[in-house]
C-alpha cells in the first residue's frame, strides 16, 4: 500500500523568505500523480501544485515549485517570497493511476508566516 | 464556480440521532465520489468510495452500518452518520475525481458536532 510521509508537523518562515516543505512517499507503482494541497482556516482544500510521475521536469506555479526526486521518492514544495496569505496547513498527496482513483494524504505541515 | 456542493457546512446534533450529509456534483456526472474524515489538526483519512448504482467500498476499520453511503444518482452521494456519538464529531469532506487523473474536486466540508 502507498504511504505519504510529511516529517515536519510545523514550520515557520519570515515573510518574503523562502521555505521548503518535505514529503516522501512509498509506492511500488511506476506511474502516479503527486500533489500539494493547501488548507486555510476555512478548511476548503486548494490545489497548490501537481506533478505527473512520468515527467522529469519539476512543476512550477508562480511562487510555488517542487523538487521531485522519483528514485528517492521525494516530493518537496518550495514557496518563494512567502506571503502572509500562505499561512495554512499543507498536505502532500499521492494518487494512484489504477482503478481505485483515491488520494492518499500525508499528515500535513502547518506553515506559519512571521511578519 | 464551485464544481462540488457539500451540504450542510455545519451541523450540531444530539447523541443518538442520525445526520445526513450530501455531496453533489454540479458540472458533470460522477460515478465515483470519495468520503474523507478529518480530525482536528490531522490529515484526511479516506472512509469509503461511493459508487453510483452499487455498494460503497469501505476502508478497513470503517463501520459500514455506522456510516451509510448512498450514491443513487450520477450527481449525488450521501453519507449518513447513524446513531451519532460525540466521538463521531469531525470534519467530513467529499471529493469527486475529475475527468483527468490529475484533477480532484473537493467539497467545502461538513463540520459535525455531536452533543
Amino acid at each position: 500500500a502507498q504511504t505519504v510521509t510529511q516529517s515536519q508537523p510545523e514550520m515557520s518562515v519570515q515573510e518574503a523568505e523562502t521555505v521548503t516543505l518535505s514529503c516522501t512517499y512509498d509506492t511500488s507503482e511506476s506511474d502516479y500523480y503527486l500533489f500539494w494541497y493547501k488548507q486555510p482556516p476555512s478548511r476548503q482544500m486548494i490545489l497548490v501544485i501537481r506533478q505527473e510521475a512520468y515527467k522529469q521536469q519539476n512543476a512550477t506555479e508562480n511562487r510555488f515549485s517542487v523538487n521531485f526526486q522519483k528514485a528517492a521518492k521525494s516530493f518537496s514544495l518550495k514557496i518563494s517570497d512567502s506571503q502572509l496569505g500562505d499561512a495554512a496547513m499543507y498536505f502532500c498527496a499521492y494518487r494512484t493511476l489504477n482503478r481505485d482513483d483515491k488520494i492518499i494524504f500525508g499528515k500535513g505541515t502547518r506553515l506559519h508566516i512571521l511578519p | 464556480g464551485a464544481v462540488v456542493s457539500q451540504h450542510p457546512s455545519w451541523v450540531i446534533c444530539k447523541s443518538g440521532t442520525s445526520v445526513k450529509i450530501e455531496c453533489r456534483s454540479l458540472d458533470f456526472q460522477a460515478t465515483t465520489m470519495f468520503w474523507y474524515r478529518q480530525f482536528p489538526k490531522q490529515s484526511l483519512m479516506l472512509m469509503a468510495t461511493s459508487n453510483e448504482g452499487s455498494k460503497a467500498t469501505y476502508e478497513q476499520g470503517v463501520e459500514k452500518d455506522k456510516f451509510l453511503i448512498n450514491h443513487a444518482s450520477l450527481t449525488l452521494s450521501t453519507l449518513t452518520v447513524t446513531s451519532a456519538h460525540p466521538e463521531d464529531s469531525s470534519f467530513y469532506i467529499c471529493t469527486i475525481p475529475g475527468g483527468s487523473k490529475n484533477i480532484q474536486y473537493f467539497g467545502a466540508g461538513t463540520r459535525l458536532s455531536v452533543l
